[in-house]
Formats: C-alpha cells, sequence, structure tokens
C-alpha cells in the first residue's frame, strides 16, 4: 500500500492564525481526501482534493475555511485559516489506491496532524 | 449518516477470536463492506473489505450474510495490540469512494 506522510505531526496554535498541514504520498495517486476528527469523535470527511481543478467540499466545509490546493499526483496541503479553539482535531489525508483489473478501490490513511488551538 | 450500525464496546481475552458484529440492512447491490481500525488517535488502518463473498487476509476474515445485511470482522487470535475502534462502511468502489464513518466498536482486549 502506498506510503502517506503528514506534516506537522502536531501543531499548538494561537486563535486567528492558520495552519497549513502538507500529505505527500511516495506513489501517484488520483484521490486524496482529508478528512477531521474532533476530540472524541469519529472522522469527518472535509473535501476531496483533485488534481488539476478546486477541491470539491462536503456539506459543512466551505473554501474560505479549509482552502486545498493539490498541485501534483504526489502531494496535497490543507489550511485551517482563522483558526479558533473549535477547530481543535486531528485531521487526516487518505490517497485512494487504485486496485486495478477485478476488485474495488481501497483508502489509506496518513498519520494525522494534531492541531490544538489557544 | 452511517449505514451501519455497531455495538459500542466489546471485550476479548488475548489469544481468543474476536468477533465483531455490524448491521448494514440498506446496503444496496452494488455497495462494499469496508472495515478499518483506528488505534489510540492514530489514522485509521485498512483492515479488509468484501462484497458478497467471505475474505480472507494476513488481519482477518469477513463474513457476510447472504442477504448482504449483516457481516461479521473475524480477528482470530487476538493481541493487546488489537485494542482499537473498529469501524465497519458501506460504499461504492471507485471514484466515488467516500467514507462515512459511524462511531465505531471500541475492542479491548484484555489480558
Amino acid at each position: 500500500s502506498a506510503v502517506i506522510s503528514q506534516k506537522p505531526s502536531r501543531d499548538i496554535c494561537q486563535r486567528g492564525t492558520s495552519l497549513t498541514i502538507q500529505c505527500q504520498v511516495d506513489s501517484q495517486v488520483t484521490m486524496m481526501f482529508w478528512y477531521r476528527q474532533q476530540p472524541g469523535q469519529s472522522l469527518t470527511l472535509i473535501a476531496t482534493a483533485n488534481q488539476g481543478s478546486e477541491a470539491t467540499y462536503e456539506s459543512g466545509f466551505v473554501i474560505d475555511k479549509f482552502p486545498i490546493s493539490r498541485p501534483n499526483l504526489t502531494f496535497s496541503t490543507l489550511t485551517v485559516s482563522n483558526m479558533s479553539p473549535e477547530d481543535s482535531s486531528i485531521y487526516l489525508c487518505s490517497v485512494e489506491e487504485l486496485a486495478g483489473g477485478f476488485g474495488t478501490d481501497t483508502q489509506y490513511f496518513g498519520p494525522g496532524t494534531r492541531l490544538t488551538v489557544l | 449518516d452511517a449505514k451501519t450500525t455497531q455495538p459500542p464496546s466489546m471485550d476479548c481475552a488475548e489469544g481468543r477470536a474476536a468477533n465483531l458484529p455490524c448491521n448494514h440492512s440498506t446496503i444496496s447491490g452494488n455497495e462494499y463492506v469496508y472495515w478499518y481500525r483506528q488505534i489510540h488517535s492514530q489514522g485509521p488502518q485498512y483492515i479488509i473489505h468484501g462484497l458478497k463473498n467471505n475474505e480472507t487476509n494476513e488481519m482477518a476474515s469477513l463474513i457476510i450474510t447472504e442477504d448482504r445485511k449483516s457481516s461479521t470482522l473475524i480477528l482470530p487470535h487476538a493481541t493487546l495490540r488489537d485494542t482499537a475502534v473498529y469501524y465497519c462502511i458501506v460504499c461504492y468502489g471507485g471514484a466515488t469512494n467516500k467514507l462515512i464513518f459511524g462511531t465505531g466498536t471500541l475492542l479491548a482486549v484484555q489480558p
């Protein structure tokens, strides 16, 4: 399976600032996704990062708050803008690895970025 | 909303088989059943997936009922390192592969 890394692994930020999280994968992938996991909660999909076009956001998430870049097939960034304590979460990227031939595609997750906003 | 129902927690003795149930009564004909686990706030780890046939890999076995309305993930010999939250997810394969996570089952493997 693809090897996925995220930077930073954790950060503590002041309210009103922005943080950009990087996701790097060791092979070219078509689909990349960004998720949020609030404390004690399950994962929620933020958006699908499309290479060469704008990201597709899920209901409740907007581009102004979570701008996403996808400059190539191995890299994506998620920015958390104008942060407030409610943005304290783990942010995870995932990639979809194509099955090829028979079978279906599978998503693999990065290790996550733990963000605390004071 | 998640399309699956799982018990919130289960215990299992170390070395015994862990059987984790999942109900997905509204699953459609071309939706797959995926299982992931998350160990203490790490990124979710893919375990296994299937469509209608039972599946087995080096980590686990997946048993899907004939009507596909429920499934069971089996960890044949649970270890302490298998303590995690296990998520059962149904979704379409391919480019529309959006994973909708429910609350999962917290499996606690006891020594």
